[in-house]
């Protein structure tokens, strides 16, 4: 079984900062890492899927990066808007398996 | 427009049963292979089941193999999820989730009912 292990388990940040999160795994994963945002009393909501690959109709500001064992998604200037819990999912093997989730609020 | 409707949630004593039911429209539901996935109360997210397109192949996590059974009906559009033996520590909110493909991620979410197991 892959482990995903997320960081911060929780962020402040102020509009137009830019905001980074990270996701490690316990095996490569090569680029099998995805990255979701959910917002209270709604389902995760895919931005950006394997091969950090932005998802149709989300903002450019959302991006990631990573490859093997160590990713990283970003939040270019922060809006309002992007508070909200993220979490990223490793679609690699079987398990799938979640990281934590990073709480991101306005500071 | 893709739709996802769970329905079947409710309060369970540890040891009972339960089967879940995820209604969807909007797509070629016979074409997608699906999933259920938990959040608990402490906002943790869990993968449950997996179901191929055509159902001839189902996968879980240990966590719950031998107690969850996933299905589907292609005709009626409908997944399902029975739960036996259940634990406080299935208490969650459940979705049911398409996947883009074999070992792609969750592209569209329900909006997910609700289970507690409590005596």
């Amino acid at each position: 079984e892959t482990t995903v292990t997320q960081s911060p388990a929780s962020l402040s940040m102020a509009i137009g900062e830019k905001v980074t999160i990270r996701c490690i795994t316990s095996t490569d994963i090569d680029d099998d890492m995805n990255w979701y945002q959910q917002k209270p009393g709604e389902p995760p909501k895919l931005l950006i899927s394997e091969g950090n690959t932005l998802r149709p109709g989300v903002p450019s500001r959302f991006s990631s990066s990573g490859y093997g064992t160590d990713f990283v998604f970003t939040i270019e200037n922060m809006l309002s808007e992007d508070v909200a819990d993220y979490y990223c999912l490793q679609s690699d093997n079987l398990p799938l398996t979640f990281g934590g989730g990073t709480k991101l609020e306005i500071k | 427009e893709v739709q996802l409707v769970e329905s079947g949630g409710g309060l369970v004593k540890p040891g009972g049963s339960l089967k879940l039911s995820c209604a969807a429209s909007g797509f070629a539901f016979s074409s997608y292979d699906m999933s259920w996935v938990r959040q608990t109360p402490e906002k943790r997210l869990e993968w449950v089941a997996y179901i191929s397109s055509g159902g001839g192949s189902t996968y879980y996590p240990d966590t719950v193999k031998g107690r969850f059974t996933i299905s589907r009906d292609n005709a009626k559009n409908t997944l399902y999820l029975q739960m036996s033996s259940l634990k406080s520590e299935d208490t969650a909110m459940y979705y049911c989730a398409r996947h883009s493909g074999w070992l792609l991620p969750f592209d569209y979410w329900g909006q997910g009912t609700t289970l507690t197991v409590s005596s």
